[in-house]
């Protein structure tokens, strides 16, 4: 069982619409979560950090629920830009970050 | 500023052969990491250097050996490959692979080593 769950998808959406990701992780001493994004052939680009408290930038939501070991993900208002796979990932504990991906999530937004 | 650079882009090699992937940053990052990824399976990690000097193994290092040549560079070497090593290689640097505070966790990763070993 990878530490790190991520339903794979494809999450089909129209344009304008919201849309919400989760990714479970079992390491409950894991410290550091992000969200990043990569586009087909393309390397993994930060998204945002995801902290206990919550975080916005623009039309992204970025929540920690460690009691439940989970990280979400909300897209609002969707444009077709945002087609592209979601990788979550955790890691951090005992003193080295060392982090574990999740397999990502595909998204596809159509007009 | 570069960011983080690879060479080669891509890479065809045969069985039983060795090269070297290349790996550079320039932003004065501590730590660095190789990751493969593979089709359903997501980033792997191969190997990581938390620091200059100081290299450990990541989930998948079988068959792979590291170097930290300097606070900039560090090389992923394939000895003798074989085709499950067929892959998308990444690397990626960090300010810090301390755990904790996450901004210096944020990676930062370069384009990408295409390589087929046939």
């Amino acid at each position: 069982r990878k530490e790190v769950e991520q339903d794979p998808g494809p999450f089909n959406v129209p344009e304008g619409a919201t849309v919400a990701f989760n990714c479970t992780y079992s390491n409950s001493a894991s410290q550091s979560f992000f969200w990043y994004r990569q586009d087909c052939r393309k390397e993994p680009k930060l998204l945002m950090s995801v902290y206990s408290s919550g975080n916005e930038d623009g039309r992204f939501t970025a929540q920690l629920n460690r009691a439940s070991q989970y990280i979400s993900l909300l897209i609002r208002d969707s444009k077709l830009s945002d087609s592209a796979t979601y990788l979550c990932v955790g890691g951090g504990s005992g003193g080295s970050y060392i982090p574990t991906f999740g397999r990502g999530t595909s998204l596809i937004v159509h007009p | 500023n570069a960011g983080v650079t690879q060479t080669p882009k891509f890479q065809v090699l045969k069985t039983g052969q060795s090269m070297t992937l290349q790996c550079a940053q320039d932003m004065n990052h501590n730590s660095m990491y190789w990751y493969r990824q593979d089709p359903g399976m997501g980033l792997r990690l191969i190997y990581y250097s938390a620091s200059e000097g100081t290299t450990d193994k990541g989930e998948v290092p079988n068959g792979y050996n590291v170097s930290r040549l300097n606070k900039r560079e560090f090389s992923l070497r394939l000895e003798s490959a074989a085709p499950s090593q067929t892959s998308v290689y990444f690397c990626a640097s960090s300010k810090s692979g301390l755990a904790g505070v996450a901004p210096n966790n944020e990676q930062f990763f370069g384009p990408g080593t295409r390589l087929t070993v046939l």
